[in-house]
């Protein structure tokens, strides 16, 4: 079966400082990748839809400038969270759609990853 | 507009018993209707996909039925194990171009021993 990762699967940073996500198709190609974000005992908020080679498409409410978003190949999406604060605590999940098959195809989520920000 | 409404939102029952967790939508257009399995801390993974014209399809020990007049789907788990404790999600697939989920919140469901 298709399969996501994500790295690194939990990181603890300090406020202020820039954070890293990646997210990887393994065996497949994603032309689209998603970025979602959850909170305790909630459901996943999109964040935004990444789309390799051209601009991420962010939801409504989510900074742009704070959440950067890089789709530079048919298999990695990266998230960065810039300058971040404590109140960017949060699990990051991302998700890959095979870019060879239709928009209602199967999303692919990744494992997720733990972000804390002291 | 479009949303997807699960209940219960916790469940708590005993190790061997059955359970089942119910979803309404109201997303339009429909592709298809997915359950996921959320373990804590973990990433969702599918358990079944439900097309507009199936009515019912098994997995294992997981039974999803859709009802596509009504706009309900349910999840049966039977003989339930202590690793089914997770969240229980109902995803809807609809036919954007940019093929956005609609998400439920999620039933938590605890097995107890």
């Amino acid at each position: 079966g298709a399969v996501v990762s994500q790295h690194p699967s939990r990181v603890i940073c300090k406020s202020g400082t820039s954070v890293k996500i990646e997210c990887r198709s393994l065996d497949f190609q994603a032309t689209t990748m998603f970025w979602y974000r959850q909170f305790p005992k909630q459901s996943l908020m999109l964040m935004a839809t990444s789309n390799e080679g051209s601009k991420a498409t962010y939801e409504q409410g989510v900074e742009k400038d704070k959440f950067l978003i890089n789709h530079a190949s048919l298999t990695l999406s990266t998230l960065t969270v810039t300058s971040a604060h404590p109140e960017d605590s949060s699990f990051y999940i991302c998700s890959a759609r095979d870019s060879t098959r239709d928009t209602g195809s199967e999303q692919y989520f990744g494992p997720g990853t733990r972000l804390t920000v002291t | 507009k479009n949303q997807v409404e699960q209940s219960p939102q916790s469940l708590i029952i005993l190790e061997g018993k059955n359970c089942t967790l119910q979803c309404n939508y109201t997303v339009s257009p429909f592709s298809n209707l997915r359950w996921y399995k959320q373990d804590t801390g973990r990433g969702p993974v599918s358990l079944t996909i439900m097309t507009f014209s199936e009515n019912t399809k098994s997995n294992g020990r997981y039974t999803a039925t859709l009802d596509a007049d009504t706009k309900q789907s349910s999840l049966h788990i039977t003989a339930s194990q202590l690793s089914d404790s997770a969240s229980y999600i109902c995803v809807l697939y609809g036919g954007t171009s940019y093929g956005k989920l609609t998400f439920g919140q999620g039933t938590i469901l605890t097995v107890h021993p």
